[in-house]
């Protein structure tokens, strides 16, 4: 079965505090691409980032960076230096196909930046 | 500002009303879908079109039926809802649904079915 789960229900930091979100996914084909999506308060999803399955090699892109580990499924998502701005709910994805009919979405994580 | 334009922003209707939401892309995408987004569930695809033709029906309940006339509109007509069905409705498109792109996704309309 293909599933992501987020464990973080909800998290709340102090602005400037690291942050990391944790997602972590099952699925038993091979080929798979992984998704962060974030959703502010206005309600769209904006992409953050898409990982295949054979790229394990971290990413870093200003204050985001995210952790792909095969070995533990899982990929992970650190903001550094977090801004108020960075409040949201993130959602890790997972597409287990080349032609993007069979997506699936974890339950999301709350983050809260505290000024 | 989003490529992706969904109209109504906020629905509150009946059970035994008709309403449409509908969905707009400027980006020259040839995929387009739709997502429920309850409190009580993660996110769901419930349709996919792909050069205007249905490709995914996720299980949708009959109520919910989907028109794509051209490349750039989608719909999503409502009638005869349940309480339940309330949750925001997501449109997205992608470039290509075959190339498993990244999809952009409109703000959603948030529907309440009283």
């Amino acid at each position: 079965a293909q599933k992501v789960t987020q464990a973080q229900t909800e998290i709340s930091v102090v602005e400037k505090e690291d942050v990391t979100l944790d997602c972590v996914y099952e699925t038993r084909d091979t080929t798979y691409y992984l998704f962060w999506y974030k959703q502010p308060p206005s309600g769209e999803l904006v992409f953050l980032i898409r990982r295949n399955s054979f790229d394990e090699q971290n990413e870093i892109s200003g204050r985001y960076s995210w952790n792909f580990q095969k070995s533990t499924s899982s990929f992970n998502f650190t903001i550094t230096a977090s801004q108020v701005v960075d409040s949201a709910v993130y959602f890790c994805a997972l597409s287990w196909d080349n032609y993007g009919q069979n997506f699936v979405f974890g339950p999301g994580t709350r983050l809260s930046v505290l000024p | 500002e989003t490529g992706v334009t969904q109209t109504p922003r906020h629905l509150v209707m009946g059970m035994t009303n008709k309403k449409s939401l509908k969905c707009e892309q400027h980006l020259g995408h040839n995929a387009m879908y739709w997502y429920k987004q309850s409190a009580k569930k993660p996110l769901e695809l419930m349709f996919v079109y792909s050069l205007e033709e249905r490709v995914e029906n996720n299980s949708v309940p009959s109520r919910f039926s989907p028109e794509c006339p051209n490349s750039s509109h989608l719909f999503l007509h409502l009638h005869t809802l349940q309480p339940e069905d309330s949750a925001l409705y997501l449109c997205a498109s992608s470039q290509d649904q075959e190339e498993n792109t990244e999809a952009f996704f409109g703000q959603g309309t948030r529907l309440t079915v009283v």
